[in-house]
């Protein structure tokens, strides 16, 4: 079966730090890889999606990149923090097809920005 | 562009307490539609698929029906274990990624 993992689980940063947040996906090959933003009292929110490997596309402008070196490997990176960079990170995968197929979620980095 | 609401936004029940939440969604052609659970501190974890009206999904104390403006997910005689966020979600439309989430309705079950 399909696993999702995630880490850290919660990380404190100060504004202006790096970050590198990690996402890796077992027991599939191929996958589509999402990461998302979840705040407080709202959805979830889109940021980045992959297709293959080295293949990044950004769903919203923002202090964020995101890389994917191998296939079942996602990666979030800043250079610096914001403040308004807090908030809960999502990584999902689906199937290589993106229309009618649920994403699966790891779960999730509690991120704080002091 | 696609619309999912959730109801109630909040939802207390006794243990043993049957009741449903509702989503109602607007979309441009019906895609399927995905239940997840999310536990506080967790990420969303998938539930059920339904791709038809009228199609039915079950698991444990959980029934998932689908018509073709909403959905409803039926919890008979629920535990303790069973509180937590429900959300229901669209998959992308035609050139688009993301899910379209609803804000979710929060169940509490009380022994």
């Amino acid at each position: 079966s399909q696993t999702i993992h995630q880490w850290p689980a919660t990380l404190v940063q100060p504004v202006g730090s790096p970050l590198s947040l990690e996402c890796t996906v077992e027991g599939t090959s191929n996958p589509n890889l999402y990461w998302y933003r979840q705040a407080a009292g709202r959805g979830l929110q889109l940021l980045f999606y992959s297709v293959g490997i080295g293949q990044i596309s950004s769903e919203v402008p923002q202090n964020l990149s995101a890389s994917r070196p191998q296939d079942r490997q996602f990666i979030l990176s800043s250079k610096k923090l914001l403040l308004s960079d807090s908030g809960f990170y999502l990584c999902a995968w689906s199937g290589s097809s993106f229309s009618n197929q649920p994403q699966h979620f790891g779960d999730g980095t509690r991120l704080s920005i002091l | 562009e696609d619309q999912v609401t959730q109801s109630p936004e909040a939802l207390r029940l006794q243990e043993g307490e049957s009741s449903s939440l509702n989503c109602s969604y607007t979309v441009s052609g019906l895609r399927g539609l995905f239940w997840y659970r999310q536990d506080p501190g967790k990420g969303p974890e998938f539930l059920f698929t339904l791709y038809s009206a009228g199609e039915e999904k079950e698991k444990e104390r959980l029934k998932a029906t689908l018509t073709k403006k909403e959905s409803f997910l039926h919890i008979t005689a629920p535990k303790p274990e069973d509180s937590a966020t429900y959300l229901c979600a669209v998959p992308p439309g035609t050139g688009r990624r993301a899910l379209t989430f609803g804000s979710g309705t929060r169940l509490q079950v009380q022994p």
